[in-house]
């Protein structure tokens, strides 16, 4: 079985502060992936990262960063220096090497950046 | 260009109405998909399309009729539609059907209302 936990279901920070956001993974497949996705009030899911589960190294995309612990089974994103335009629903997802096209997501962060 | 476009934007229909949902990529993906987005919810993942044949059918009521007429257009067709199919529809579409842990690109959606 496959579950994505985002713990954090509603997050308000004011702009230029950094913000973690937590997801949690379960899978019992030792090959698998997974995303983060961005869903700004406009509604269209924006791709942000993919991970698979063989490649540990942490990512930094400007002022985007992910942390992925095995150990652990998370993969948490950070913004820093938060921005009123990110704020927006962002989704964790997983997907087992052979477990067909069907992605889990997790219930989603809405992160809110105050002016 | 990862842009996946859908029409239209919004839709209002009553229970007896049929309408269709239009999905386009040009990216030469050749899986795509049709989710619902309920309100605070993930994504739902209703159908899959690999190589222009249905490969994965969520147990959809049979009022919602997926098609794919060729490797770039994805259709939904809905008829008697109940107030509690009202959702964003989301369509999205992914590289290589074989390769099931690709990266789904999404398009901005259709917000459906069902009086």
């Amino acid at each position: 079985a496959q579950k994505v936990t985002q713990a954090q279901t509603e997050i308000s920070v004011v702009e230029k502060e950094d913000v973690t956001l937590d997801c949690v993974y379960e899978t019992r497949d030792t090959t698998y992936y997974l995303f983060w996705y961005k869903q700004p009030p406009s509604g269209e899911l924006v791709f942000l990262i993919r991970r698979n589960s063989f490649d540990e190294q942490n990512e930094i995309s400007g002022r985007y960063s992910w942390n992925f612990q095995k150990s652990t089974s998370s993969f948490n994103f950070t913004i820093t220096a938060s921005q009123v335009v990110d704020s927006a629903v962002y989704f964790c997802a997983l997907n087992q090497n052979n477990y067909g096209q069907n992605f889990v997501f997790g219930p989603g962060t809405r992160l809110s950046v105050l002016p | 260009d990862t842009e996946v476009t859908q029409t239209p934007k919004h839709l209002v229909m009553g229970m007896t109405n049929k309408k269709s949902l239009k999905c386009e990529q040009h990216m030469g993906h050749r899986a795509m998909y049709w989710y619902k987005q309920k309100a605070k919810k993930p994504p739902e993942l209703m159908f899959v399309y690999s190589y222009e044949k249905l490969s994965i059918n969520e147990s959809v009521p049979s009022r919602f009729s997926p098609e794919c007429p060729n490797s770039s257009l994805l259709n939904l067709h809905l008829h008697a539609l109940q107030p509690e199919d009202s959702a964003l529809y989301l369509c999205a579409s992914s590289q290589d059907p074989s390769g099931n842990t690709d990266t789904q690109y999404f398009g901005p959606g259709t917000r459906l209302t069902v009086l």
